[in-house]
């Protein structure tokens, strides 16, 4: 059975602490995801990576930093929360263009 | 990315059919996905289309693609109070400096089913 995996379902940081988001597949896909999700904006793309030490910005990467040293891991860092970083944390990770990505079951942060 | 559009929220009543309308942005996705999202959880993949078809069927569920109007559909017959959900559309896009290939989702259309 594939599997998604992030390391925590929930939790509460405060402001200017230094946070980690793990995600870990076992599925040896190249490309995985870090998706935040709100309340009426729908999913927006954070980061990703199609393969070892390689990362592109998505559309919201501000805030945030990331790194993939081994292929079934990926991290998002928060280096200094924020209030506004409080939100849903979606992890996804898919082998190539045409096929479909799997998503972990998500982290939600709280700042406070 | 840009944006992918869908209705924010859809009422309907049990045994009814459901029509969750997207309209989609990059006309050279090879791949159209439609995901749900239960309460708490994370996104599932429901179904996709391959952009040279313009219809697939599974079981309750039937996408249709209009690629000249770039619009796609998704409708669940006989719609039940488990198929209550958030239901996402989503396109395969080329995003990054080095062209790597992403999905673009929709903000997503939250499925009520009454009773």
């Amino acid at each position: 059975d594939v599997k998604v995996t992030q390391s925590s379902r929930y939790l509460v940081k405060r402001t200017g602490e230094k946070v980690f988001l793990e995600c870990v597949q076992d599925m040896d896909h190249e490309n995985m995801f870090w998706y935040r999700q709100d309340p009426g904006l729908g999913l927006r793309l954070i980061y990703f990576s199609y393969d070892v030490k390689m990362k592109e910005k998505g559309d919201i990467p501000e805030g945030y930093s990331v790194s993939r040293e081994k292929k079934e891991r990926f991290s998002l860092i928060l280096e200094s929360a924020s209030t506004n970083q409080t939100s849903m944390y979606l992890c996804a990770s898919r082998t190539g263009l045409a096929t479909e990505a799997f998503f972990g079951q998500g982290t939600r942060l709280t700042v406070v | 990315g840009e944006d992918v559009e869908q209705s924010l929220f859809l009422s309907v009543r049990e045994g009814d059919s459901s029509v969750i309308n997207c309209t989609y942005t990059d006309s050279s996705s090879t791949y159209l996905y439609w995901y749900k999202q239960e309460p708490g959880a994370g996104l599932q993949l429901l179904t996709y289309i391959f952009s040279n078809m313009d219809m697939k069927q599974d079981q309750r569920l039937t996408v249709l693609l209009n690629k000249k109007d770039k619009h796609l559909s998704l409708r669940i017959a006989d719609t039940q109070t488990g198929d209550s959900a958030i239901y996402f559309c989503a396109e395969s896009i080329v995003a990054g400096t080095n062209s790597g290939y992403a999905l673009n989702f929709g903000k997503g259309t939250s499925l009520l089913v009454t009773p």
